[in-house]
């Protein structure tokens, strides 16, 4: 039973640039969380989404952000323009389709993104 | 002030400890409450979940909360070098809302 699955794992771009990162949720999962993590802080949420659904993006910048969870295939988060500032670690969580209650998200590997 | 505190430590133990890892909170909404280890450069790994008040133990690992101290614990039994790791506290309103993570403690258990 496969977790999480993103990828690339690792993302290098120039400043200027678009960065897709994409996020393979668990079998059975229909819930798909993104989270940024920058060096030496905790995870912070950016977006929920379900099959074709932007839930809760609250977390997300205003611009040069978006994501999307396609009725097939991965979940993308993608970044246009990209800066400096967003070099950071982006991680994926999914959570079961029938949670018990407090939805258990378990994590990918994430995605480091160094931006030159 | 954030919603979520934790001590980012640093903290050492020697083999064999008990270590005990803490995080405060503001948001009384807040119900279910989780523990995270994340190795370096790694994802974090979900260790301990727990709803409401109360206290749940996996192996080596206890889980506690206090709903009205705003206050949750997470013990660590005969910490092995293994357990050298940042633990995540986490916590959420329930029903596939967003979670809030502390910082992180970085723990090191010393062979």
């Amino acid at each position: 039973n496969a977790g999480v699955m993103q990828n690339p794992r690792h993302l290098v771009r120039r400043r200027g640039q678009e960065a897709r990162l994409r996020c393979s949720p668990m079998k059975g999962h229909s819930h798909v969380y993104w989270y940024r993590q920058l060096p030496e802080e905790g995870l912070k949420f950016m977006v929920y989404l379900q099959k074709e659904n932007i839930i809760d993006e609250s977390g997300m910048p205003k611009e040069r952000f978006s994501a999307e969870f396609p009725k097939e295939g991965p979940s993308i988060l993608r970044i246009q323009q990209v800066v400096r500032g967003d070099s950071a670690a982006y991680f994926c969580a999914s959570s079961p389709t029938s949670g018990r209650g407090g939805n258990e998200q378990f994590f990918g590997p994430g995605t480091r993104l160094t931006v030159l | 002030q954030k919603e979520v505190e934790q001590d980012p430590g640093p903290l050492s133990v020697p083999e064999g400890a008990i270590v005990s890892l803490n995080c405060t909170y503001s948001n009384s909404a807040f119900q279910y409450f989780m523990w995270y280890r994340q190795y370096s450069r790694k994802g974090p790994e979900l260790l301990m979940y727990t709803y409401s008040s109360g206290n749940k133990e996996d192996g080596r690992f206890t889980a506690q909360v206090d709903k009205s101290s705003k206050y949750i614990s997470l013990f660590i039994r005969d910490s092995q070098p293994s357990d050298s790791a940042t633990y995540l506290c986490a916590m959420n309103s329930g029903g596939y809302q967003k979670v809030t993570f502390g910082t992180g403690t970085k723990l090191q258990v010393i062979p």
